[in-house]
């Protein structure tokens, strides 16, 4: 298996500008994780889904986080407009309800100036 | 509501030195503990878990014991190596409304020196 695909892997931005994350989680996972890890904060767990339908987006920071899950295979984390705080890695993850263990992408690191 | 302790870091170990990393939960019902791995630039890698009071989970040289007793998960190495510097992270799944999600501690970061 190829794993959770997450793409661009470094994005570089200006503040004020859209930023879109893609996730593609292993096949047969019912559940897919947004995360943020920055030196300060940690990892903070933002949204997640269950069989595409979000459950909790109680740690989405603020309105101009938005995600969404079309279908089974993708996820789109998008910043409108982004902001030098929002700077971070982004780890998208997903799990199987028989399982519980989660299973990260390798991260895109977002660079806002 | 539930939470995740892990011991205070940065941990600077020799090589081939004895490690333990503390692990206390506070949880609802009976999670299930994991043991997550960073390595510089990566993503989080299931390192071990287990299941249900007195599981041990073991990999790659580590191993932890399932307490439900004294709540905790504690990790240990017998003997570590340069490449195991790393963050690890406790994690205890979630019961209940919030089943599935992971409840992560902040990490432990570990140096090992030749």
């Amino acid at each position: 298996d190829a794993g959770v695909i997450q793409s661009p892997r470094h994005e570089v931005t200006e503040m004020g500008q859209e930023v879109t994350l893609r996730c593609k989680p292993i096949s047969g996972h019912d559940y897919l994780f947004w995360y943020r890890q920055t030196m300060m904060r940690g990892l903070e767990l933002l949204i997640y889904f269950n069989n595409n339908v979000p459950i909790d987006d109680s740690g989405m920071p603020e309105d101009r986080f938005s995600a969404k899950m079309p279908n089974a295979s993708f996820s789109t984390l998008k910043i409108q407009p982004s902001e030098p705080r929002d700077s971070a890695v982004y780890f998208c993850a997903s799990s199987s309800q028989t399982r519980g263990e989660q299973y990260f992408g390798p991260g895109t690191r977002l660079t806002v100036t | 509501g539930d939470s995740v302790t892990q011991m205070e870091g940065p941990v600077t170990l020799s090589e081939e030195a004895f490690l333990t990393i503390n692990c206390t939960y506070t949880a609802t019902g009976y999670p299930s503990l994991f043991w997550y791995v960073q390595y510089p630039g990566e993503g989080l890698q299931l390192l071990l878990k287990a299941t249900k009071a007195d599981d041990k989970g073991s990999n790659k040289g580590f191993e932890a014991t399932y307490r439900k007793e004294t709540t905790s998960f504690h990790l240990e190495k017998g003997s570590v190596q340069v490449s195991d510097s790393a963050v690890y992270f406790c994690a205890q799944s979630g019961g209940g409304t919030s089943y599935g999600k992971l409840t992560f501690g902040q990490g432990t970061i570990l140096t090992v020196h030749p």
